[in-house]
């Protein structure tokens, strides 16, 4: 159980085109996930925190315009990078919080973004 | 601001020796902790949480808490190559939006 999955893996975009990321809890309703970026040899860093049904809270100096949130139902969640440039390029990671229980997190396999 | 501490390392031990993993948090009210495995090119998969001081065994993980000192340890035994990875120390305080506070993580080389 606790399984969340994203799509896609792996994505290679050009500069000033936008990608989606999805992610989904599998066998769970999330009404919180998270979104995390992730450059080489760094720690995970939080961008912000969706809940269903309402806006994201954005982490400071993320850019709420560039990377759009929608929580739209208990098991999904998108993230949607805009304009993206080269220094976007990064591991992005989400994590959903079962609703059933308010002390673990599961992460998603994640998803490398490579902007050229 | 919450601050999570851990040395990067790496922290090189032979196969079948004990990995000692230590993690510092700065915020006294923090509540749940957890330790998280990366390994390269992956997302971190959650190997262990503990909540209350002491000790907490699962096969050859063992997590420490002691609060007042503010700090958490992981051990494992029995060192495997398999274990070569990254380690996530996280801290969560439920009084603030329940969001989880990871460390820099500690790189560990488990040599055969």
């Amino acid at each position: 159980g606790a399984v969340v999955s994203q799509h896609p893996s792996w994505v290679i975009c050009k500069s000033g085109t936008s990608v989606k990321i999805e992610c989904r809890s599998l066998d769970f309703q999330a009404t919180t996930m998270f979104w995390y970026r992730q450059f080489p040899k760094q720690s995970l860093m939080l961008m912000a925190t969706s809940n269903e049904g309402s806006k994201a809270t954005y982490e400071q100096g993320v850019e709420k315009d560039k990377f759009l949130i929608n929580h739209a139902s208990l098991t999904l969640s998108t993230l949607t990078v805009t304009s993206a440039h080269p220094e976007d390029s990064s591991f992005y990671i989400c994590s959903a919080r079962d609703q059933a229980s308010i002390y673990e997190q599961y992460f998603g396999p994640g998803t490398r973004l490579t902007v050229t | 601001q919450k601050e999570v501490e851990q040395n990067s390392g790496p922290l090189s031990v032979p196969e079948g020796a004990i990995a000692s993993l230590n993690c510092t948090y700065s915020d006294r009210v923090s509540q749940s902790f957890f330790w998280y495995r990366q390994y390269s090119g992956k997302s971190p998969e959650l190997i262990m949480s503990i909540y209350s001081n002491g000790d907490k065994e699962d096969g050859r993980f063992t997590a420490q808490l002691n609060k007042a000192s503010q700090y958490v340890s992981l051990l494992i035994r029995d060192s495997q190559p398999s274990d070569s990875a990254t380690y996530l120390c996280a801290v969560k305080d439920w009084n603030a939006g329940n969001m989880l506070t990871f460390g820099g993580g500690t790189r560990l080389m488990v040599k055969p």
